[in-house]
């Protein structure tokens, strides 16, 4: 069954710090990877994707996130942090086509940013 | 292109009740997933449609349903509502094809149940 893990539950930084934040996956086969954002009583907005290829992926405003098979993660990175930035993030893992599971996202517990002026 | 449309937004019922929820997906997007998000569990994947077909499904009870239309519409049914299922309630859409297993999400139903 797959699964996912963001370790960190809570990390707060301050704007213009650096970020990243932790994913960790179990999968079987080559995973579809993605990391969404939610803002308060909002629905979630795809930042990006990993399906196959180039391991480093850019998303919108300016995140990226790097796929190593080897340490089974897609850890979500920004160079710069913005205020407008401080969210929930979620990390999810989706079945390839023809698995049993495909359709389905599975989501780790969401990692909660906040931002310090 | 218009988003994910849901509706209603905020929903509050009472135990007992039963309530309906309504996704519209993405133009052109013929899959439609649901979502239950509650503080204690996260995000849980409730079942997806395909095509008016409900092609798999998570581990709810039988009191959550859901169905398709032919125009990718879909509704989602809890029955005897219970306390717990007070929740975010997220549709997703998708396009159908290879490589296209990006899923889109709506704004979300939140249901209250007292």
């Amino acid at each position: 069954a797959q699964s996912v893990t963001q370790p960190d539950i809570h990390i707060t930084v301050s704007e213009g710090a650096s970020l990243e934040l932790r994913c960790n996956y179990s999968y079987g086969a080559t995973p579809y990877l993605f990391w969404y954002v939610q803002s308060p009583g909002q629905g979630l907005q795809l930042l990006l994707k990993y399906f196959s290829g180039d391991t480093l992926v850019q998303g919108i405003k300016g995140f990226e996130a790097e796929f190593k098979r080897s340490q089974s993660s897609f850890n979500l990175r920004k160079p710069s942090v913005h205020w407008s930035d401080a969210a929930e993030y979620f990390c999810a893992v989706g079945a390839e086509a023809g698995g049993t599971s495909y359709g389905k996202l599975t989501f780790g517990q969401g990692t909660i940013l906040t931002v310090h002026p | 292109k218009a988003g994910v449309t849901q509706t209603p937004r905020y929903l509050i019922k009472t135990r007992g009740q039963q309530v309906t929820l309504s996704c519209s997906p993405i133009s052109g997007h013929r899959s439609v997933s649901w979502y239950q998000q509650t503080p204690g569990q996260g995000l849980q994947f409730l079942f997806e449609y395909f095509s008016e077909t409900q092609r798999n499904k998570g581990n709810f009870p039988g009191r959550f349903s859901g169905r398709q239309f032919s125009n990718s519409r879909s509704e989602m049914n809890v029955s005897t509502l219970e306390l717990g299922d007070s929740a975010l309630y997220l549709c997703a859409s998708r396009a159908s094809g290879l490589g296209q297993e990006t899923q889109y999400f709506g704004p979300g139903t939140r249901l209250l149940v007292l």
